[in-house]
């Protein structure tokens, strides 16, 4: 079962502005993370956030954690044609460190 | 350094049939995880492994689907009498720690049942 939903499901901008993704879970987490796909392959790992730590930054990558609201969001900021993509958010929860996704946010920056 | 291999990266084959898929982990990772992504969808959980642990099975879908993970390292995950709804990528994913460690994933086996 899916632990974390994301939303929107689908999101276009135009390059140069900032594309915001949240993410909701269900139970206590250690940490949550948020990865990449390209292509329906592979996912990579854009940044990892604990459960104790409120927002982290990375490159144009901004990342807020609630534990309160069980929510997080990730903001893109000066979005680039590279940057379209698929997001999604993976929770490590606390009662099994079993590591969990979200369906994904479907980006598209447009030209 | 190699990251994590998966073999083969396409596989058709007809149904009934069985079939295994292959993961080389990075060397040193002592966890592994197998997710399933159907076309459009997230990352659906299978198992997980973390080092001489019995492994988490709980998201394996059927009995038609087992796994195991040889002296630590390399895993094969095996599907039984494959089935049409068994169309999937299967992503392996490895990472160095029991919790706290980004994964590291392979770029998955794209598998047709037809």
């Amino acid at each position: 079962s899916q632990q974390g939903e994301e939303d929107p499901q689908a999101l276009s901008i135009q390059e140069g502005e900032n594309a915001t993704m949240n993410c909701s879970y269900k139970t206590s987490i250690n940490n949550l993370q948020w990865y990449r796909q390209n292509s329906g392959r592979g996912l990579v790992h854009l940044i990892l956030i604990r459960s104790n730590e409120r927002e982290k930054h990375s490159g144009r990558l901004r990342v807020t954690l609630d534990t309160s609201k069980k929510s997080s969001s990730l903001l893109i900021t000066a979005s680039r044609a590279v940057d379209t993509a698929s997001y999604f958010c993976a929770t490590d929860r606390n009662r099994d460190d079993k590591i969990i996704f979200g369906k994904g946010t479907r980006l598209h920056i447009l030209p | 350094g190699a990251g994590v291999s998966q073999s083969p990266s396409n596989k058709v084959t007809e149904k009934g049939k069985d079939v295994e898929l292959r993961c080389d982990p990075i060397s040193g990772h002592t966890a592994l995880y197998w997710y399933r992504q159907s076309l459009g969808q997230g990352l659906e959980f299978l198992i997980y492994f973390q080092g001489n642990s019995a492994p988490d099975k709980s998201g394996l879908p059927s009995d038609r689907f087992s796994a195991e993970r040889t002296g630590g390292s390399v895993s094969t995950l095996t599907i039984q009498r494959t089935q049409q709804e068994d169309s999937a990528v299967y992503l392996c994913a490895s990472s160095p720690t029991r919790q706290g460690s980004p994964l590291h994933f392979g770029n998955g086996t794209r598998l047709t049942v037809t």
